[in-house]
C-alpha cells in the first residue's frame, strides 16, 4: 500500500461546478497536511495547508479526518483556472526521529467551459 | 523578492556529461531540497538540506551529489549523465522545522541523450 494515495483522475467538470478529492495516508504518525497545485509543466505551489479543525479559503475547504486516515479538498463554483493537479502532501516522522514529507501523484482536474 | 532560482532551465546531455544544476534562495531558508518529476510520476526527493554544511540522501540519490556551503545555495552535480536521469529537476526550499510549506523554483528540464 502507497504512504499516501490519490485517484489520478482526470476529474472533468464543467465551469461552476463543485468537486471534492480526497487523499489517504497509512502513516498514522502523519503530523502536518497540505494541498499543493500543480499546473501542466510548471512548479508545485502550495495551495493550503490541512488543519484538525478543518480550513477554508475562498472557493477551496480542506478537511482532515484522523480516524480514518484521509484528507479532502473541495473546490466550490470552479473555474477554468482550476484547471491542474492537486498535490497530497503528509509530513510523517521517519524512522530516523526526522520529518519527512511524503508526495501523492496527483489528481488531475479539468474544468469545462 | 526572487524566491527559489534554478538555473538552467533545459539542457541536452550527453551519456557520460557531467553537470551541476543550481540552485539558490533569498527567503534565508534552512530547509532545501532537491525532487526529480518524471512525466506521469509523482516527486522523489534526490537529496536535502537542513542548514549550510549538512545534507542528507532522499529516496533516489544515486548518481548525484550536493554541497551545501552557504545558506543561499544548493547546486545539484550529475555524474556520469545516464538516460534514466533524463526528468525535470525541482529545487525547493522550506522555512526551519521542516515543515510542509515549500517553495519551489520553476524547474530544470533534463534529457540525456
Amino acid at each position: 500500500r502507497k504512504e499516501v494515495e490519490q485517484d489520478p483522475g482526470p476529474f472533468n467538470v464543467p465551469e461552476g461546478a463543485t468537486v471534492a478529492f480526497n487523499c489517504t495516508y497509512s502513516n498514522s504518525a502523519s503530523q502536518s497536511f497540505f494541498w499543493y497545485r500543480q499546473d501542466c509543466r510548471k512548479e508545485p505551489k502550495l495551495l493550503m495547508s490541512v488543519y484538525s479543525s478543518g480550513n477554508e479559503d475562498g472557493r477551496f475547504t480542506a478537511q482532515l479526518n484522523r480516524a480514518s486516515q484521509y484528507i479532502s479538498l473541495l473546490i466550490r463554483d470552479s473555474k477554468l483556472s482550476d484547471s491542474a493537479t492537486y498535490l497530497c502532501v503528509v509530513r510523517v516522522w521517519n524512522a530516523g526521529n526526522n520529518r519527512k514529507l511524503i508526495w501523492g501523484l496527483g489528481t488531475s482536474l479539468a474544468v469545462n467551459p | 523578492n526572487a524566491g527559489v532560482t534554478q538555473t538552467p532551465k533545459f539542457r541536452i546531455l550527453k551519456i557520460g556529461q557531467s553537470m551541476t544544476l543550481q540552485c539558490t534562495q533569498d527567503m534565508n531558508h534552512n530547509y532545501m531540497y532537491w525532487y526529480r518529476q518524471d512525466p506521469g510520476m509523482g516527486l522523489k526527493l534526490i537529496y536535502y538540506s537542513v542548514g549550510a554544511g549538512i545534507t542528507d540522501k532522499g529516496e533516489v540519490p544515486n548518481g548525484y551529489n550536493v554541497s551545501r556551503s552557504t545558506t543561499e545555495d544548493f547546486p545539484l552535480r550529475l555524474e556520469l549523465a545516464a538516460p534514466s536521469q533524463t526528468s525535470v529537476y525541482f529545487c525547493a526550499s522550506g522555512p526551519p522545522g521542516g515543515g510542509g510549506e515549500l517553495f519551489f523554483g520553476e524547474g530544470s528540464r533534463l534529457t540525456v541523450l
